[in-house]
C-alpha cells in the first residue's frame, strides 16, 4: 500500500464550487505539506503542517484553507474554485529528523 | 522572483552516457537540497541530497555536486539509461526551516 495517498486522483469542478482534496499518511509523519504544480512553474507551497495545532501559509495560499483533522490526515479546500486554481495538486510529508519529503501520487484539478 | 532555477527544460541523452543537469539558487541561507525524479501520473520520489557542508554526494549511478561559491549544484547521471526517463526537480531548503523551494524542473529523455 502506498505511504501517502490523495483523494480524489482527477476532479473536475465547475468555478463557484467548493472542493476538498484529501490526504493520508501511514508513515508516522508530523510534518505535511500541500504543493500544486503548474507547466513551468515547477512545485508552490499552498500550506504546511508541522503538527495537528500548527497550521501555517504557504508562497501561495490565497483562495485555499486546510485543516489537519489528524497526525496522519491533512485536507485542502477550495471555498469558490475558479479556473486559475486548474493545476496538478502534491500533498508531502517529512518527518523532524529528515530533509526528505515524501509525496503523494496527486491529483488533477479541472475548474470550468 | 525564482530563488531555485533550472534553466533547461529539456535534455536528451543517449543510453549510457553521462547526463548533467542542472540547478541554480539564489538565497545563500539554503543549506540543504534535494534532487526529485517524477514520472507522468506519479508524485515526486526522492532521489539524492547533499548538505551545504559538502560539495559531493555520490549514491550508485547518482552523483550531486555543489558549488557554493557559484550557488549551483548538478546532478550526474552516469550511466544513463531509458528509465532514467523522467522530469527532475531540484529542490531547496534554508536552515531552520522546512519549507522547500522547488526548481521548475528538466526533462529528461534517455535515447536508447
Amino acid at each position: 500500500d502506498a505511504d501517502v495517498t490523495q483523494t480524489p486522483r482527477n476532479r473536475i469542478t465547475k468555478t463557484g464550487k467548493r472542493i476538498m482534496l484529501e490526504c493520508s499518511q501511514t508513515k508516522g509523519h508530523d510534518r505535511m505539506y500541500w504543493y500544486r504544480q503548474d507547466p513551468g512553474l515547477g512545485l508552490r507551497l499552498i500550506y504546511y503542517s508541522f503538527d495537528v495545532k500548527d497550521i501555517n501559509k504557504g508562497e501561495i495560499s490565497d483562495g485555499y484553507s486546510v485543516s489537519r483533522q489528524a497526525q496522519a490526515k491533512f485536507s485542502l479546500s477550495l471555498e469558490s474554485a475558479i479556473p486559475n486554481q486548474t493545476a496538478l495538486y502534491f500533498c508531502a510529508t517529512s518527518d523532524f529528523s529528515q530533509g526528505t519529503q515524501y509525496f503523494g501520487p496527486g491529483t488533477r484539478l479541472l475548474v470550468l | 522572483d525564482q530563488q531555485v532555477k533550472q534553466n533547461s527544460p529539456s535534455l536528451s541523452v543517449q543510453e549510457g552516457r553521462i547526463s548533467i543537469l542542472n540547478c541554480d539558487y539564489t538565497n545563500s541561507m539554503f543549506d540543504y537540497f534535494l534532487w526529485y525524479k517524477k514520472y507522468p501520473a506519479e508524485g515526486p520520489t526522492f532521489l539524492i541530497s547533499i548538505s551545504s557542508i559538502k560539495d559531493k554526494n555520490e549514491d550508485g549511478r547518482f552523483t550531486v555536486f555543489l558549488n557554493k561559491s557559484a550557488k549551483h549544484l548538478s546532478l550526474h547521471i552516469v550511466p544513463s539509461q531509458p528509465g532514467d526517463s523522467a522530469v527532475y526537480f531540484c529542490a531547496a531548503r534554508a536552515g531552520g526551516t522546512y519549507k522547500y523551494i522547488f526548481g521548475t524542473g528538466t526533462r529528461l529523455k534517455v535515447l536508447a
